[in-house]
């Protein structure tokens, strides 16, 4: 079936370093979505990306989709502490429209 | 909006009783969904509904969990009778027109059967 995939698993950085997370559908996405999860709270929508090859910026965050809508990344500069918390992509069901395939997510720690 | 409701945030209850989840979508939302959390299965979507009605349920866990939404407003996840491995946390989210614009999470419940 359709799987969406992020690695690294885990990614440990000291404050001021960068980060990367990298997510890979085994099916080509409409769009694709990633959402942030502090410790002990819910994933918060952070942003969609729907174009071939875009990328969007939220202040120290770049998100890309890539040339074949079936991978994407997200890019942290200089991390900070409030950084901290799992990342997941998501995209949709390419059979299901109501249903979002989430990644297994990144969780990263920021060690100040 | 006050966004996505579910209440209670935690429950702790002995193996063999029913616990009973409940949430409230964002007013104008017509998807409903429910994910459970465990450290060893990630996110899982465990059914959603699309104006009131379920449309795929085929990641409930067996015959022991049901889910409700008699209105627009209103939905339940019941388990019955619960066991110590359903222990997780159980998120509802809502959106508008499908997922293609994102999901919102409430908060989560947090379940412990002991």
């Amino acid at each position: 079936g359709q799987q969406v995939m992020q690695i690294p698993q885990y990614q440990h950085v000291q404050e001021g370093e960068d980060f990367t997370t990298y997510c890979n559908s085994s099916t080509t996405l409409s769009n694709i979505q990633w959402y942030k999860q502090r410790p002990g709270g819910h994933p918060v929508f952070l942003i969609q990306l729907v174009k071939s090859g875009e990328v969007k910026k939220q202040k120290r965050l770049t998100f890309q989709f890539g040339e074949a809508k079936k991978n994407s990344s997200l890019h942290i500069t200089a991390t900070q502490t409030t950084d901290v918390g799992t990342y997941f992509c998501a995209g949709p069901s390419y059979n299901q429209g109501g249903k979002l395939i989430f990644g297994q997510g990144t969780e990263l720690s920021v060690k100040p | 909006d006050a966004g996505v409701i579910q209440s209670p945030r935690h429950e702790v209850t002995e193996m063999g009783q029913e616990v009973t989840l409940r949430c409230k979508p964002i007013s104008g939302h017509d998807y409903l969904f429910w994910y459970r959390q465990t450290m060893m299965r990630g996110l899982e979507l465990l059914i959603y509904f699309n104006n009131n009605v379920p449309i795929d349920d085929s990641g409930m866990p067996e015959d022991r969990f049901s889910a409700k939404m008699p209105n627009a407003s209103f939905s339940t996840l019941k388990i019955q009778p619960s066991e110590p491995r359903d222990s997780a946390v159980y998120f509802c989210a809502s959106s508008y027109a499908g997922v293609e614009w994102g999901a919102f999470f409430g908060q989560g419940t947090r379940l412990t059967v002991v």
